[in-house]
């Protein structure tokens, strides 16, 4: 787990704060992915990031806002959360593109996790 | 659309039984087919893959899996399962391609492997 940091391991907001969720991959990957894991609930993908440029939106509500500012970070701005809103924030990071002799099989390697629970 | 089936939510095994994790998946074109295994509170973690070549493919803590084309499986397996197993199991599928662009990476609900001492 090394390979794909997240900070805060907890966070406990309310539902006016503004925080701010933190991922590095030290793998030189060119993909990055937040996902939200509730419990009883599939993995929901929120958000990828390929190349610095977002491919992914599911329909994610505007109270969560991505930022990646470059290939290694990928930060999850959050704010006016709902109760609902509690789940285990988890990021991943993965090699999407590889050279043509060499192709890229796309395995994603997870961070821990940032429990989020909105009070 | 592309999409990723574990039939079982939950999956109980007597230690040092075989264990079977099921998965079927549906996508255009050939898979790449993912296992990972998630500990409580923790994130996921890969076990293993396929993307071409032999059928069965060997993993990291002594899982396998058979890739099944004319059925489109790819059950997870161990030959004697321990305590430790205990866990929650996702398969993932996408499109094979060598041709760049993005590819899109389903993944299943999850099965929970239950290990009885």
């Amino acid at each position: 787990e090394t390979g794909v940091t997240q900070t805060p391991r907890h966070l406990v907001m309310g539902m006016t704060n503004k925080k701010s969720l933190k991922c590095e991959q030290h793998l030189g990957h060119n993909a990055m992915y937040w996902y939200k894991q509730s419990a009883k609930k599939p993995l929901e993908l929120m958000f990828v990031y390929s190349l610095e440029e977002r491919v992914e939106n599911n329909s994610v509500p505007s109270r969560f806002s991505p930022e990646c500012p470059n290939s290694s970070h990928l930060f999850l701005h959050l704010h006016t959360l709902q109760p609902e809103d509690s789940a285990l924030y988890l990021c991943a990071s993965s090699q999407k593109f590889g050279l043509a002799e060499n192709p890229s099989t796309d395995t994603q390697y997870f961070g821990p996790g940032t429990r989020l629970t909105v009070l | 659309a592309q999409s990723v089936a574990q039939p079982e939510d939950q999956v109980n095994v007597a230690e040092g039984n075989p264990l079977t994790v099921k998965c079927t998946y549906s996508v255009s074109g050939n898979p790449y087919l993912f296992w990972y295994v998630q500990y409580p509170n923790r994130g996921l973690q890969f076990l293993l893959k396929y993307i071409t070549g032999d059928n069965l493919v060997k993993g990291s803590y002594g899982f396998e899996a058979e890739f099944n084309k004319s059925q489109t499986s790819f059950h997870l397996k161990k030959p004697s399962a321990l305590v430790s197993d205990s866990a929650l199991y996702f398969c993932a599928v996408r499109a094979g391609s060598n041709s760049g662009g993005y590819q899109k990476v389903t993944f299943g609900t999850g099965t929970k492997l239950q290990v009885i001492p």
